[in-house]
């Protein structure tokens, strides 16, 4: 059964440091790996998407991907108590299906 | 721009009575559209997703089904609920391409009492 795996958290940061979250996956064949941010009763919105082996930057946000060890991580710089939220790692095989993992609770001190 | 719109935002039901979840999607046509479930603590599962009028691909056997009247508009129910059916439902559309991530709707708050 192809699975994502997610620390539940809650990770705990004080402003202004780097949150670190980390995501690892079961099926090689994935091709591409999302993050989104789900605020407490609230739907998730997507915030990051990376399909390749590296770093991609967007603002305060990278996604790190990792194919050969089958994880994929999100940092978050410059943490602000607004990034208080569930942050899921969703990823796509191909076609119309999605799996999700069950997202990590990321707590921000301010 | 595409907005999905999903109501009612929150829903209590008795065990046993039916269920009629309605979303509607504006800003594209022909959308491929989701049902999905979060459970309090837990990842989001697929319930159905449709890639076109009438066609409905079911994820998880259960008393839930959906359907697909028109385009942009995409309807979940039940004929008789379960304690077990409690849950976030969430509607959403999203595009082929393998960029493309999920617009999630608002949200359906149902607790099964």
């Amino acid at each position: 059964q192809k699975e994502v795996e997610q620390n539940s958290g809650p990770l705990s940061v004080p402003e202004g440091a780097i949150a670190s979250l980390n995501c690892t996956y079961s099926d090689r064949g994935s091709q591409s790996f999302f993050w989104y941010r789900q605020y407490s009763g609230k739907s998730p919105e997507l915030i990051m998407f990376i399909y390749s082996n590296g770093d991609k930057e967007d603002g305060r946000f990278t996604a790190q991907l990792n194919k050969a060890s089958q994880y994929v991580s999100l940092l978050i710089r410059d943490s602000q108590p607004s990034d208080s939220a569930t942050y899921l790692c969703a990823v796509t095989t191909g076609g119309f299906k999605t799996i999700f993992g069950a997202g990590t609770r990321l707590f921000v001190k301010a | 721009s595409q907005t999905i719109h999903q109501w009612p935002a929150t829903l209590v039901q008795p065990v046993g009575s039916p269920l009629s979840l309605e979303c509607t999607v504006e800003g594209t046509s022909n959308p491929n559209l989701y049902w999905y479930r979060q459970a309090a603590g837990r990842g989001l599962q697929l319930l159905f997703y449709s890639v076109g009028i009438g066609q409905i691909s079911s994820e998880v056997p259960q008393n839930l089904s959906a359907s697909r009247p028109q385009d942009r508009q995409f309807i979940l129910s039940s004929k008789k609920l379960l304690l077990s059916d409690s849950g976030f439902y969430l509607c959403a559309w999203r595009a082929t391409g393998y960029s493309d991530g999920y617009t999630f709707g608002s949200g359906t708050r149902l607790t099964v009492v």
